[in-house]
């Protein structure tokens, strides 16, 4: 099972808005809405942000968004707050009954 | 509070066994499906494998199919993951992550991670 694809890196200003992208295939993405996004910070463990590809753990802030349309998934975070620096992973459900991660997307907050 | 804590990782030799426990508590234990993911130094998360809330269902990432095996004892509250013919490529942090419920693969708690080795 070969890793999703996201983007190496993006950026943003504080305040501004970015997405993250996470392309897959019809096995895992564009099959199933079982989508999830972690939040990194260095040395720490992951968190969850985002489940089934829209939706909110609670205690998660209401600017980071989900959407998924084909094999490509999205995640968006608005208003960057200095925070939000950190290593985005997109993970998916695969057709084989495992689970399949994106390479991850390092957030610089200029 | 919801916790987990691993432990047994250190440095092994290629070809050699190691295995990684995983504690709980804060939660009914027996009520959740229970993962493990691996990062590699500098690299990103790669799934390894998971094991049903009774034991009954297990999965595995096709890196380690047939040399580790993901086991649980909900009386202790604790998951296993026995690592066999260990290679340098399975070098990494190894964390313990609870699934959101049965077999999501959503992993909404993790522990801190334990660390392995393979070094000749």
């Amino acid at each position: 099972q070969s890793a999703l694809t996201q983007p190496a890196s993006v950026s943003g200003s504080p305040g501004q808005s970015i997405t993250i992208s996470c392309t897959g295939t019809s096995s895992d993405i564009g099959g199933y809405n079982y989508v999830s996004w972690y939040q990194q910070h260095p040395g720490r463990a992951p968190k969850l942000m985002i489940y089934d590809v829209t939706k909110r753990p609670s205690g998660v802030s209401n600017r980071f968004s989900g959407s998924k349309s084909d094999n490509t998934a999205s995640l968006t975070i608005s208003g960057l707050q200095a925070e939000d620096e950190a290593d985005y992973y997109c993970s998916s459900y695969t057709s084989s009954s495992t689970l399949v991660f994106g390479g991850g997307t390092k957030l610089t907050v200029l | 509070q919801v916790q987990l804590v691993e432990s047994g990782g250190g440095v092994v030799q290629p070809g050699r066994s190691l295995r990684l426990s995983c504690a709980a508590s804060g939660f009914t234990f027996s009520s959740y499906a229970m993962h493990w993911v691996r990062q590699a130094p500098g690299k990103g998360l790669e799934w390894v494998a998971v094991i049903s809330y009774d034991g009954g269902d297990k999965y595995y990432a096709d890196s380690v199919k047939g040399r580790f095996t993901i086991s649980r004892d909900n009386y202790e509250k604790t998951v296993y993951l026995q690592m066999n013919s260990l290679r340098a490529e399975d070098t990494a942090v190894y964390y313990c992550a609870k699934d959101y419920d049965q077999l999501l693969f959503i992993m909404d708690v993790w522990g801190k991670g334990t660390t392995v080795t393979v070094f000749s």
